[in-house]
């Protein structure tokens, strides 16, 4: 059973929209919820990350909003650029044991 | 420099062949994971360390070892390597913030 979910495998959406990214999670316990960022030939990046006991995290262009009660949370990216074209992994943990990847999101923005 | 090398960048081995793939960090960070990415599966934990000869299984640890002699080092080793092995294999340390720092990964083909 997938302890992350992301609910939609590809996303793509024109230069200056809002692209949204949902992701749901299954353990009641985790506490910190990261959103990666991947470009195609390298390791995933941290782009965004949340803690539990908030309900929303912005950075920039990039906001979490978070749900604990429904035990879901969605990546806003404001003002999509064609730079922002990459695969974003929502991922959950609980202290030192190891980040749980959802199956990711890939995003495309067009010009 | 926070940088985490990963040695070699591709690979490729013939089935029953042993495998050696290296992660090396300069930010003296005590935990380390190994993680396996495939297509629609997104990254699997294989191995955690949490510091010099203190590893812990991931999910998918079945024919896998690692070792970790000094904390800058950590070593994913696979012995006579299987086809199904064959995937994009990522090192990544655990800064104290819980942020997940990754190396750009190591391609790895069993033939």
């Amino acid at each position: 059973q997938q302890q992350v979910r992301q609910s939609s495998q590809s996303l793509t959406v024109w230069e200056g929209e809002t692209a949204i990214l949902n992701c749901s999670y299954e353990n009641s316990a985790f506490d910190y919820f990261p959103w990666y960022q991947q470009f195609p030939g390298e390791g995933p990046a941290l782009l965004i990350a949340i803690r539990s006991v908030s309900d929303k995290k912005e950075d920039g262009r990039f906001t979490i909003f978070f749900n604990k009660r429904e035990k879901n949370l969605s990546l806003h990216i404001k003002d999509s650029q064609p730079g922002d074209s990459a695969t974003y992994f929502c991922a959950a943990s609980l202290g030192a044991q190891g980040l749980t990847f959802g199956l990711g999101t890939r995003v495309s923005v067009f010009p | 420099d926070m940088k985490v090398t990963q040695m070699p960048r591709y690979l490729i081995k013939r089935m029953g062949e042993n495998v050696l793939l290296e992660c090396g960090q300069d930010m003296s960070h005590e935990t380390m994971y190994w993680y396996r990415q495939d297509p629609g599966l997104g990254l699997q934990l294989i191995y955690i360390s949490y510091d010099v000869d203190s590893n812990s299984e991931g999910d998918i640890p079945k024919g896998y070892r690692v070792s970790r002699k000094k904390r800058e080092h950590f070593s994913l080793i696979l012995d006579s390597a299987k086809t199904n092995q064959t995937s994009v294999y990522f090192c990544a340390s655990r800064a104290t913030n819980e942020r997940l720092f990754f190396g750009h990964g190591t391609k790895l083909s069993v033939l």
